[in-house]
């Protein structure tokens, strides 16, 4: 099974900082590699597909690259709104995974 | 209005047994795969379950292979997850949410809202 692994764990930021999120998958993944956001007691919402795509109506503040098994989401200049939980998921096999969350906590 | 819609969570004692629904609505249901994904109480997500359009094919964590069974009514607008020999560890919110391909990757498009499934004693 391919394991997601996040860094940091949990990061803080003020409004209008520049943020970079890690994924790092146990294997190489090509490009299968999508990015959410989280809010608490909220369902999960799509930011980034195929690594780098941006899926409709996300912020353009937001942005992914990578491929292989090295992936990055940023955040050029974080929003109020921005402060939330961010996971990494994979669909290179049949058996998807998550990473186990970056959490971007308000300095 | 695009939807998806879970209900049957609930308490349930280890070792119970609970089925879980999620019903779709805003889009056609029967041109989707579909997943169950779950979140432990102050934990990350985990990927539990997917289906195929036609149920040809379905896919499973090990954790719950054996003891959970995904299956859906297209007829129905409907996705479900029977979940036996429960456990502890299966405590979590569960999500239903919609399978999506684009660019070759397959990502989760629609959430549900969730369903708290709760095993204890």
């Amino acid at each position: 099974d391919i394991q997601m692994t996040q860094s940091p764990s949990s990061v803080s930021a003020s409004v209008g900082d520049r943020v970079t999120i890690t994924c790092r998958a146990s294997q190489s993944i090509s490009r299968y590699l999508n990015w959410y956001q989280q809010k608490p007691g909220k369902a999960p919402n799509l930011l980034i597909y195929a690594a780098s795509s941006l899926q409709s109506g996300v912020p353009s503040r937001f942005s992914g690259s990578g491929s292989g098994t090295d992936f990055t989401l940023t955040i050029s200049s974080l929003q109020p709104e921005d402060f939330a939980t961010y996971y990494c998921q994979h669909s290179y096999s049949t058996l998807y995974s998550f990473g186990q969350g970056t959490k971007l906590e308000i300095k | 209005e695009v939807q998806l819609v879970e209900s049957g969570g609930g308490l349930v004692q280890p070792g119970g047994s609970l089925r879980l629904s999620c019903g779709a609505s805003g889009f056609t249901f029967s041109d989707y795969w579909m997943s169950w994904v779950r979140q432990a109480p102050g934990k990350g997500l985990e990927w539990v379950a997917n289906v195929k359009q036609d149920e040809s094919e379905k896919y499973y964590v090990d954790s719950v292979k054996g003891r959970f069974t995904i299956s859906r009514d297209n007829a129905k607008n409907s996705l479900y997850l029977q979940m036996n020999s429960l456990r502890a560890e299966d405590t979590a919110i569960y999500y239903c949410a919609r399978d999506r391909s684009y660019s070759g990757t397959w990502c989760f498009d629609l959430w549900g809202q969730g369903t708290l499934v709760t095993v204890s004693s």
